[in-house]
This record gives C-alpha cells, structure tokens and sequence, in this order.
C-alpha cells in the first residue's frame, strides 16, 4: 500500500501563529491529495483536495500546496477553534490511505 | 444538509461479526457521483480504509479486510450496511462511514463523514 507519512505528529502553536504541517507519500501521487480535520466528538471536517482546492465553506485561512510526494497544510493566523488533529489521504490508488495525524495544541 | 449516522453493536465478541449501519438524511444514497465508505481508527493508531460501496451494490473493499468483510446498500431505507467477520481485539475500534466524491475534480475524497462509533471486541 502506499504509504502516507505526517510530520510533525504533534504541533504545539497559540492564537495567530502560522503553521505548516507537512504530508509525505511513499510514492508520486501527482496531485491526488486531501486533507481534513478532526475535533473530539465531532464529526471529520473535509478541507482541501486535489493539493490546494478549499471546500465550500472552508476558511482561507487553511491553504495547501505541493505534487508528486510532497505536500503541506498551512493555516495562515490560528483561530481557537482550528486546535485539533489534521490528517492527510491520498486518493491516487486504492486502498486510500492516510497520514498517521497531526495533533495541534494550544500552547 | 446531508448527515450519516452510524449505529450498531458497540460490543462484540471475539470471532463473531461486526454489524454496522450508516443511514443517510437530507439527502438520497442514489444520487449521482458519489459512492458511499467505511473508515476506521484503532485506538491511539490511524484512519484504515476499509471500502466503499455504490447504491447499485458495486463494492470494493481492502485487501487486507477483503476476506471478512461485506457491504450491503438499501435503497428504501436510505442506508448502508457493514459486516466484518471473524473479529478480534485488532478490530477494535471507531467505525465512520463517509460519503466518498467520484466528481473528476475531487476524485475518492469524503467530504460528508458520520460522528463515528465505537467498536469495543472484547469476550
């Protein structure tokens, strides 16, 4: 399978930061790479795919960017309520696979 | 607004089967251009994708699940179902299902995703 690597795995960052977090695939997946976040108890929240297209709704905030095997998730000034876990998935080839998390804290 | 909610046995013992359902409001399981997924997260460990199923019936499932699990859809109620045979501990887990876009622009990405439930195999 494809394997699909996250660093940091934990981010710890306060109100206003800018922060990048980075996705790695095993091998090219061309642009086929999505991102979503995670908040306790709540449902997963879709928010970028194909590398950098924000979904409706989605603050511009959150940006991607990268191709091929390297890709990043950055969110421009922190907001309070983007402290969660974020994960990457590559929809390139079955199985979809996904990066092990990014858990973001508050500092 | 489309919602999923899954439902189904939070405890399960070793060797007997999974059974989960994911029911879809606000919206019709047949529209066109999407497919409909399980997902899953052991405790402390990552999302493993576990398949997708089509409101035809057409399913594809993970290799590494294959030979335990079975998807099944209905229409009339406006649901999914997943059976995973066979459980162990390594099973254990948060179970989400997910609305999976087939759109060209955003290929096998889920943009609609249940709370989640968890799955406890434990005797």
């Amino acid at each position: 399978d494809l394997q699909m690597t996250q660093s940091p795995s934990f981010l710890s960052a306060s109100v206003g930061d800018r922060v990048t977090i980075t996705c790695r695939a095993s091998r090219n997946i061309s642009k086929y790479l999505n991102w979503y976040q995670r908040t306790p108890g709540e449902a997963p929240k879709f928010l970028i795919y194909t590398t950098s297209s924000l979904q409706s709704g989605v603050p511009s905030r959150f940006s991607g960017a990268g191709s091929g095997t390297d890709f990043t998730l950055t969110i421009s000034s922190l907001q309070r309520e983007d402290f969660a876990t974020y994960y990457c998935q590559q929809s390139y080839t079955t199985p979809y696979t996904f990066g092990q998390g990014t858990k973001l804290e508050i500092k | 607004q489309l919602q999923l909610q899954e439902s189904g046995s939070g405890l399960v013992k070793p060797s007997q089967t999974l059974s989960l359902t994911c029911v879809v409001s606000g919206g019709s399981i047949t529209s066109a251009g999407y497919s409909w997924s399980w997902i899953r997260q052991p405790p402390g460990k990552g999302l493993e994708y576990i398949g997708f199923i089509y409101h035809s019936g057409s399913t594809y499932y993970n290799p590494s699940l294959k030979s335990r699990v079975t998807m099944s859809v209905d229409v009339s109620k406006n649901q999914f179902s997943l059976n995973l045979t066979s459980v162990t501990a390594a099973d254990t887990a948060e179970y989400f299902c997910a609305r999976t876009l087939r759109a060209p622009a955003a290929p096998d990405a889920f943009d609609i995703w249940g709370r989640g439930t968890m799955v406890t195999v434990s005797s």
